[in-house]
């Protein structure tokens, strides 16, 4: 079945570094794939998200482009702030209209 | 995008004992979902809600101990029977609503701990 594959945690990063976030996937067709954010103590938010091949998706900084042929959706920062600490979970959805998520990466920041 | 309400936002059960859980949106939405969150791991699809029929399970998730309902388009009720320990998780409601443009909202999810 339709699946995804995410980069393994934890990561720790110092302010203004390079952030990626390696995520690929498995699917019949050509999903539409998300990146959701979870902060400490609060419930997902839609981070971006893109639904067709070479769309960027890209928001508060953070961008991650489809990849119909390395099957890809890799999420990037160029500077994180420890405000960009919490953990991040690549989705996409499947064939049956419910969403699938990878593992979940776990981000800190230290100042 | 559709709004979620879900209570409660967490209990502390006895094991033994049930949990239901309620999922309230202000809008008529296509699809209801549930899904559970143990701690420190991802999200899982328990099932699909379907309005007016039986839910549609995830492998390792059955009725009888996940029971489900959907009256309406607007609302689903998720049931953790007979809890043990094992069942400490967060219990999410996630919905899809036709024209949406792409993309799901969740609700804020139900913290549950059972002692």
């Amino acid at each position: 079945g339709d699946s995804v594959t995410q980069m393994e945690g934890p990561v720790t990063l110092s302010e203004e570094a390079f952030l990626t976030i390696n995520c690929t996937y498995t699917a019949t067709g050509y999903p539409s794939l998300f990146w959701y954010v979870q902060y400490p103590g609060e419930g997902l938010q839609l981070l971006l998200k893109a639904t067709k091949a070479d769309d960027k998706g890209s928001n508060k900084g953070f961008e991650a482009t489809y990849r119909k042929e390395t099957t890809s959706f890799h999420l990037e920062k160029g500077s994180v702030q420890v405000s960009d600490s919490a953990v991040y979970f690549c989705a996409l959805i499947s064939r049956g209209n419910d969403m699938r998520f990878g593992a979940g990466t776990r981000l800190t920041v230290k100042p | 995008s559709a709004v979620i309400s879900q209570k409660p936002s967490r209990d502390i059960c006895q094991r033994g004992t049930s949990l239901t859980i309620q999922c309230q949106v202000d809008s008529q939405v296509t699809m209801m979902f549930w899904y559970r969150q143990q701690p420190g791991q991802s999200l899982t699809l328990i099932a699909t809600a379907n309005q007016g029929s039986e839910a549609t399970y995830e492998s390792g998730f059955v009725i009888d101990k996940f029971p489900i309902s959907r009256p309406n388009l607007t609302f689903s009720t998720l049931t953790v029977s007979n809890m043990s320990p094992e069942d400490s998780s967060i219990y999410l409601c996630s919905v899809w609503a036709n024209g949406t443009p792409y993309g799901y909202t969740f609700g804020s999810g139900t913290r549950l701990t059972v002692v």
